[in-house]
């Protein structure tokens, strides 16, 4: 598999101990707003998404949380794993329902 | 199981050479896409399609061709290779008309020299 070495922002956290990513966004027009977890050496893995007209949206182990006065989008991990350890990638699809990708935020959980 | 894959996995070619990236799913999805990874520009769309015979351009499609003459196959052909096109290369497919489950190949290295 493939992956490259983005100089991304880091967030460290505790096995056991919750999460938070956090992403702006800039389009408002966007009709859904989609959370990717990329692995080392893997394509990205689609999490969990929140269509614009929500403000939440919960998951396994997961939460999404979309502010859309502020532009901002959230993804809350309950309980962080070792497994969970990769690059959170926030994305959204615009009118003709592209999928774009935004910034990247590494998670490292530490034991 | 069903599955999207890409060929080759690395690929070293020179300058001005014409390339072309294979991706095959068995999904039978009608949406597909080619993505460039690139450091601090995280993952940028190229080309897409909705179906056979479409294709659209993406925010970084220059250089770049794609066709679809079957459900299963988009190739990306880079006509003319240039160093700044050296990335790894990601196929996606997705069968929503939302498009926001996409599934990914594991993706191509490519380097230009």
């Amino acid at each position: 598999g493939e992956s490259v070495g983005l100089h991304l922002p880091t967030l460290s956290v505790q096995e056991g101990d919750n999460s938070i990513i956090n992403c702006a966004y800039s389009n408002s027009a966007s009709d859904y707003f989609i959370w990717y977890k990329q692995e080392s050496g893997k394509g990205p893995q689609f999490i969990i998404d929140i269509r614009s007209n929500m403000d939440k949206r919960q998951g396994q182990r997961v939460t999404v949380l979309l502010n859309k006065t502020v532009k901002h989008l959230s993804l809350q991990i309950a309980a962080t794993q070792p497994g969970d350890s990769a690059v959170y990638f926030c994305a959204e699809t615009d009118s003709s329902y592209k999928l774009i990708f935004g910034s990247g935020t590494r998670l490292l959980v530490r034991p | 199981d069903a599955e999207i894959t890409q060929s080759p996995r690395h690929k070293i070619t020179e300058t001005g050479r014409q390339v072309t990236l294979a991706c095959h799913q068995t999904w039978n999805h009608n949406n597909m896409f080619w993505y460039r990874q690139d450091l601090g520009h995280g993952l940028r769309l190229i080309h897409y399609s909705y179906g056979v015979h479409d294709t659209n351009k993406g925010e970084v499609s220059d250089g770049y061709s794609v066709s679809r003459s079957n459900t299963e196959d988009l190739p990306l052909t880079l006509e003319s290779a240039a160093s700044s096109q050296t990335s790894v290369y990601f196929c996606a497919s997705s069968v929503q008309p939302y498009n926001t489950e996409a599934f990914f190949g594991q993706g191509t290295r490519l380097t230009v020299v």
